[in-house]
């Protein structure tokens, strides 16, 4: 398996302008998790999926960020409109979900620059 | 909600030495604690991790240690080796209903030196 996988690595925008990362999961995990990491603040859960459904949303920093997820294999996290704070790393992990505790496998993170 | 202190926030230490570092939780109901290593530029990726049920767990020179009743859980690395150097981050999880939510510690820079 390829691992999770994120897209794009880097991105670099100007302030007022959308951004979308997106997120593949592994195959067959049902839990999806999107991370925010700052020096300042470590990581952050932002929001989580369970079988495509928000479970928990209460890390969603404002309403200019929303996050989907249409179908097993994929996830988007969009800022609009973005704003230079905006700018860190930004994880998305899977797990093989459930009520239990189960490993979270992370991608390798989209690195965001707002100018 | 869950809260996780970790210390330290930096270690340093040299090759072939021990280290430690500890975590503590407020939430008397998580039971799943995972350890988190990072290396630059790449995402966090599980190490070791202990359930509720288990108060040591070692997989060759990494052992975790647990006390419920402190609400405090430790990682110890011994005979350390540059490949070591990385940010550590504990993290605790309930389970349930929270499909395995976890809250993660502030991280620690280990830096081995040869």
């Amino acid at each position: 398996d390829a691992g999770v996988i994120q897209s794009p690595r880097h991105e670099v925008t100007e302030m007022g302008q959308e951004v979308t990362l997106r997120c593949k999961p592994i195959s067959g995990h049902n839990s999806l998790f999107w991370y925010r990491q700052t020096m300042m603040r470590g990581l952050e859960l932002l929001i989580y999926f369970n079988n495509n459904v928000p479970i928990d949303d209460s890390g969603m920093p404002e309403d200019r960020f929303s996050a989907k997820m249409p179908n097993a294999s994929f996830s988007t996290l969009k800022i609009q409109p973005s704003e230079p704070r905006d700018s860190a790393v930004y994880f998305c992990a899977s797990s093989q979900g459930g009520t239990g505790n189960n490993e979270q496998f992370f991608g390798p993170g989209t690195r965001l620059t707002v100018l | 909600g869950e809260n996780v202190e970790q210390h330290p926030s930096t270690l340093s230490v040299q090759e072939g030495d021990s280290a430690v570092i500890k975590c503590t939780y407020s939430d008397s109901a998580s039971n799943y604690f995972p350890w988190y290593k990072q290396e630059l530029g790449k995402g966090p990726q599980l190490i070791i991790d202990i359930r509720s049920n288990v108060g040591e767990k070692k997989d060759q020179r990494i052992a975790v240690t647990l006390n419920k009743t402190a609400k405090h859980f430790s990682l110890h690395i011994t005979e350390t080796q540059p490949e070591d150097s990385a940010v550590y981050f504990c993290a605790a999880s309930k389970g349930g209903t929270s499909y395995g939510k976890l809250t993660f510690g502030q991280g620690t820079i280990l830096t081995v030196h040869p």
